[in-house]
């Protein structure tokens, strides 16, 4: 149980268009989705918060107009690189937790995408 | 500011020897850690977590860490390392005050096993 995915596991782009990932709780309800960017031999580093129904919340630095994110259903939440560019390139990789009541409530992640930008 | 540090870049083991992995936290009280790990080009996996009671909690694939809160550490323990825990490992802690989710990880320490 607990199985979050993400598709693509890779993709190439070319500089300037935009790119869609997307992520997946596959047997449970994600109320609260987590998409974190991280470089080679780099931390994570979260880029935003995601709730089913809401805008999403940004971190600090983070361009919300560049990074669209939508978690239109339980099950899913989409990251849109838009306008891409090389530095953009970076391995993404989202989480996904339900909320149950607990003191602390789980995240679950996904196997991350790879998006080069050329 | 909260903060994780896990101050090994890189730490290279025998197959067979033991492992410590180090985790210091600066926090506003004891929050919730964890421990991961991370194959090449792969997401995370939980190898266990800290949220109460006993100080030592024991976790998947033979790891184990304890929580020492004199010294704001959680700092990751295997007896005997096998090959392919070669991986990258992150601690992260995540606030008890807030239900946000939110985790903060530290930068990750690479570990390598030689034959």
């Amino acid at each position: 149980g607990a199985v979050v995915s993400q598709h693509p596991s890779r993709v190439i782009c070319k500089s300037g268009t935009s790119v869609k990932i997307e992520c997946r709780s596959l047997d449970f309800q994600a109320t609260t989705m987590f998409w974190y960017r991280q470089f080679p031999k780099k931390s994570l580093m979260l880029m935003a918060t995601s709730n089913e129904g809401s805008k999403a919340t940004y971190e600090q630095g983070v361009e919300k107009d560049k990074f669209l994110i939508n978690h239109a259903s339980l099950t899913l939440s989409t990251l849109t690189v838009t306008s891409a560019h090389p530095e953009d390139s970076s391995f993404y990789i989202c989480s996904a937790r339900e909320e149950r009541g607990l003191d602390y409530n789980e995240q679950f992640f996904g196997p991350g995408t790879r998006l080069t930008v050329l | 500011a909260q903060s994780v540090t896990q101050p090994d870049i890189h730490i290279t083991v025998s197959e067979g020897a033991s492992l410590e992995l180090r985790c210091n936290y600066s926090y506003g009280a004891t929050p919730y850690l964890f421990w991961y790990v991370q194959s090449p080009g792969q997401g995370l996996q939980l190898l266990l977590k800290y949220f109460s009671g006993d100080t030592l909690v024991q976790g998947i694939k033979g790891f184990e860490a304890e929580f020492k809160r004199s010294q704001s550490s959680f700092n990751l323990r295997k007896p005997s390392v096998h090959w392919s825990d070669a991986a990258e490992y992150f601690c992260a802690v995540g606030a008890r005050s807030s239900n946000t989710g939110k985790l903060i990880f530290g930068q990750g320490t690479t570990l390598q096993v030689k034959p």
